[in-house]
């Protein structure tokens, strides 16, 4: 069991820069997810994917923010004009069907 | 609105001693709860669920306990060890979605 992957571990970006990030499930998992985890907060709902389709997104993920999970295998979320209020922590996880979702280490975003 | 929350947002305990974290939910719709222990710079590890058919369910070392009457989700952590240090988040699934719901989280401190 590789577990969920995600990379990089770290990103340092400009305000306004665009960023990507990408998500590897583990390899059985139909379902998919983003979460955003701020210091000292519960992670909170960004979108899910069931294999490829995205089936929810939440209200905090503005215009800005895409994920795409293409052939319903790795994902990867963009985040186009980031603002220093995107610093965050943010986490991948995937389960199969309704079972615990299992979560990546996350990718540590810093915009300056 | 949905929301998860933690009574306590730090609890120290001797080690060797019992530790229990408490949540309470908002929504009395959610149908299945999760407890995650999160460990500084790694993503949500998953501990112990429960479906709200039911009222408790053990592990190894866990036992988590709900009460829908007052909505109140626990974790209990027999024999409390230093590797048990960490944030401690609950998480529901409200009825007929697959998002799940994080609480703030409740950091465990264990004493030597």
């Amino acid at each position: 069991d590789t577990g969920v992957s995600q990379n990089p571990r770290h990103k340092i970006t400009k305000r306004g820069q665009n960023v990507t990030f990408r998500c590897d499930p583990i390899s059985e998992h139909n379902r998919l997810y983003w979460y955003r985890q701020t210091l000292g907060q519960g992670p909170e709902f960004l979108t899910y994917f069931q294999n490829e389709a995205q089936l929810e997104k939440s209200r905090l993920l503005s215009d800005r923010f895409s994920a795409e999970r293409p052939k319903g295998s790795f994902s990867t979320l963009e985040i186009q004009r980031t603002e220093q209020g995107d610093s965050a922590m943010y986490l991948c996880a995937s389960s199969l069907d309704i079972l615990p979702l299992h979560f990546g280490n996350g990718t540590r975003l810093t915009v300056t | 609105g949905e929301s998860v929350g933690l009574h306590l947002p730090t609890l120290s305990v001797q080690e060797g001693d019992n530790s229990i974290i408490n949540c309470a939910y908002s929504n009395s719709a959610s149908d299945y709860f999760i407890w995650y222990k999160q460990e500084s710079g790694k993503g949500p590890q998953f501990i112990i669920d429960i479906r709200s058919n039911m009222d408790k369910r053990q592990g190894q070392r866990v036992t988590v306990l709900l009460n829908k009457t007052v909505k109140h989700l626990s974790l209990q952590i027999a024999a409390t060890q230093p590797g048990d240090s960490a944030v401690y988040f609950c998480a529901d699934r409200p009825q007929g979605t697959y998002k799940y719901i994080f609480g703030t989280g409740t950091r465990l401190k264990v004493l030597a």
